[in-house]
C-alpha cells in the first residue's frame, strides 16, 4: 500500500490567480495521477503524471491550464491556473507502487473558488 | 464507451438489512478490479482487489466476488457506519475506469 498526503488541504482562491497542489507519497510509486471530482459526482482523471517526462493528459484538459510536475518518484504537484469559479471542486492525488496494481488516493484538495 | 457500470446509483437500506452492489466492466485486458469506499469530503478508501473469476475477498460486513463480467459487493448486516459511495474501478494495462458509484444510506 501506499500513504499519501496533499497540501492544502483546502483553500478559497480568487478568479484569475493560480495555486498549486502537492502530493507526497510515503514509498516510491510508478504511475501517479490527478483528479477532479464535482461534489456528488465520481472522479474525472485529468492527468497521468510521469516521471521525468511530460504529463498525459485527458480529453479536455490541457497544460497551460493544469500545468503538472513530477521530479521524483514519490513527489508530484498540480497547478489550477487562471482559476474561474468552474474550476472549484475536489482534487486527488493517487498513486500506484512499485509491483502492486492497485491505486490508493490522498485526501483530496477542497478549491474554491471566488 | 462505458468500460464500467455501477448500480443502482443510491440504496437506502435499514440497518441489518442485507443487499449487494453492481459492477459491471468491459475491458480487454483486465489487470484487477478493484472497490472503494468514500466517504464525503474524503479521498477513496481502497478496500479490495479481484483479479479473476470465482475470486472472492471479505472484510467485516462486506464480500466482493467477481465473474467475466461483472462484481458485486455483498453487504451483509450492514451498519448505519457502513454508509458512504461505494466505487469500482478496473485496471486495463495501465489505465483505470472507474464508475459512478452508489451511494448507500443505512438507517438505524
Amino acid at each position: 500500500s501506499a500513504v499519501i498526503s496533499q497540501k492544502p488541504s483546502r483553500d478559497i482562491c480568487q478568479r484569475g490567480t493560480s495555486l498549486t497542489i502537492q502530493c507526497q507519497v510515503d514509498s516510491q510509486v510508478t504511475m501517479m495521477f490527478w483528479y477532479r471530482q464535482q461534489p456528488g459526482q465520481s472522479l474525472t482523471l485529468i492527468a497521468t503524471a510521469n516521471q521525468g517526462s511530460e504529463a498525459t493528459y485527458e480529453s479536455g484538459f490541457v497544460i497551460d491550464k493544469f500545468p503538472i510536475s513530477r521530479p521524483n518518484l514519490t513527489f508530484s504537484t498540480l497547478t489550477v491556473s487562471n482559476m474561474s469559479p468552474e474550476d472549484s471542486s475536489i482534487y486527488l492525488c493517487s498513486a500506484s507502487p512499485i509491483g502492486d496494481n492497485e491505486q490508493f488516493f490522498g485526501p483530496g484538495t477542497r478549491l474554491t473558488v471566488l | 464507451e462505458d468500460q464500467v457500470t455501477q448500480s443502482p446509483e443510491a440504496l437506502r437500506l435499514q440497518e441489518g438489512e442485507s443487499s449487494s452492489l453492481n459492477c459491471s466492466y468491459t475491458v480487454s485486458g483486465l489487470r484487477g478490479l478493484f472497490w472503494y469506499r468514500q466517504d464525503p469530503g474524503k479521498g477513496p478508501e481502497f478496500l479490495f482487489t479481484l483479479y479473476s473469476a470465482g475470486e472472492e475477498k471479505e472484510k467485516e460486513r462486506l464480500k466482493a466476488t467477481l465473474t467475466k463480467k461483472e462484481s458485486f459487493l455483498h453487504i451483509t448486516a450492514p451498519k448505519p457506519e457502513d454508509s458512504a459511495t461505494y466505487l469500482c474501478a478496473v485496471r486495463d494495462f495501465n489505465k483505470f475506469y472507474f464508475g459512478s458509484g452508489t451511494k448507500l444510506n443505512v438507517k438505524p
